[in-house]
Formats: structure tokens, sequence, C-alpha cells
């Protein structure tokens, strides 16, 4: 069966701090790849996007994913975290037909 | 870029009662839409998707005579809440492919409160 999975259900960070939330999916193909992030009172925006080629993929506001298929992962990352990335983030592998969220990693930032 | 409106943003009524959310591709077509329904602090659950002119696709254990999908155009897809009841109290989101990207577009989700 289908499936993606984020392992960390709940983060904090400091500010300033480096950042790695975990994807990992089980597809028969590998599937276009997502990340998205809501924030508080907001609705969902686009970070980034994996469809082929270089599987390091830049996204907005700082953010990049590493594409790994002999792990099935796609790991968001973040040299320097802000304040403003607390927010809930999700991965989202789209196998063609369908987008299906992962479960979400709700980001706690710190002073 | 492709704007997603969806209405109303937030809703209450009362138990046994039916609501109608509208999703809405503004500046793009859609052919196909999708409805999630998110709980509190809980990831995005992919209820359905809907398909312009013909039936929707429902997920499984979503009840299709109690969540009825409407894609009537090409920009207009509804999802209606009959008889609802406090359990149906959610965050509904709808989204849409932007056609060529590959990307899904988001309305702004509509807050059901069920009394």
């Amino acid at each position: 069966a289908q499936s993606v999975t984020q392992p960390d259900i709940h983060i904090t960070v400091s500010e300033g701090a480096s950042l790695e939330l975990r994807c990992n999916y089980s597809y028969g193909a590998t599937p276009y790849l997502f990340w998205y992030v809501q924030s508080p009172g907001q609705g969902l925006q686009l970070l980034l996007k994996y469809f082929s080629g270089d599987t390091l993929v830049q996204g907005i506001k700082g953010f990049e994913a590493e594409f790994k298929r002999s792990q099935s992962s796609f790991n968001l990352r973040k040299p320097s975290v802000h304040w403003s990335d607390a927010a809930e983030y999700f991965c989202a592998p789209d196998n063609g037909n369908q987008f299906y969220f992962g479960t979400g990693t709700s980001l706690t930032v710190i002073p | 870029g492709a704007v997603v409106s969806q209405h109303p943003s937030r809703v209450i009524c009362k138990s046994g009662t039916s609501v109608k959310i509208e999703c809405r591709s503004l500046d793009f077509q859609a052919t196909t839409m999708f409805w999630y329904r998110q709980f509190p602090k809980q990831s995005l659950m992919l209820m359905a998707t809907s398909n312009e002119g013909s039936k929707a696709t429902y997920e499984q254990g979503v009840e299709k005579d109690k969540f009825l999908i409407n894609h009537a155009s090409l920009t207009l897809s509804t999802l209606t809440v009959t008889s609802a009841h406090p359990e149906d109290s959610s965050f509904y989101i709808c989204s849409a492919p932007d056609s060529g990207a590959n990307v899904l577009t988001f309305g702004a989700g509509s807050r059901l409160t069920v009394l």
C-alpha cells in the first residue's frame, strides 16, 4: 500500500539553529514529492517540489530538500531557522493520480 | 499565480442541517479538485477527488451520501455536508492542480462548526 510517514510529530529548535524534517514514502514508483507549510491561521503554501533531475531542490524561504531514492526519503532542511518558520509542515507525495499528505510535523521556534 | 477561492471561510450550523462549501478556481480551469478534511493538530486527510462532469471518487471510509460532491463546471466544485452532526465539525480544504504545473493550489479552507 502507498503511504507517507513523517516520524516527528513535533520539533522544537532555537532560532538560528539548523532544521531537518523527515519524510519517508512507500510507493510503487518514485512519486512526485512536495513539501507544504501551513502557518497558524493561514492556508497551505508550497515550499518546494521534486519531479526529476537534481535530487537537491531549493524552495522558498531558504528551505531545501534532498530526494534519496535508496532511502525513499525526501527530508526538508534549513540551515538557520527564523521565528517566522514556526508552522506545520506536510510532506505530500503525488503518485500521479492523487496527492496524499503525511501526518505533519509541528515546528516550534524558541528565541 | 493560480488562485483557489473557498467559501464560506467559517460556518456554524445546527445539528441535522446541511451545509454547502464552494471551491472555485479563479484564473484557471480545473477538471479535478480534491477535498480534504483536517482535524485539530492533525494532518490533511483526502476525502474525495472531484471530477468535472462525472462522479466523485471517494476515499475508503468516507460516506458518499453524507458528503455530496458536485463538480458542475471547470471552475467550481461543491461539497455538501448533509444532516450535519457535531462530529462533522472540522476544517475542510479544497485544492486544484494548477494545469501544466502539477502543483496543488489550495483554498483557504472552511471551518465548520456543528452545534
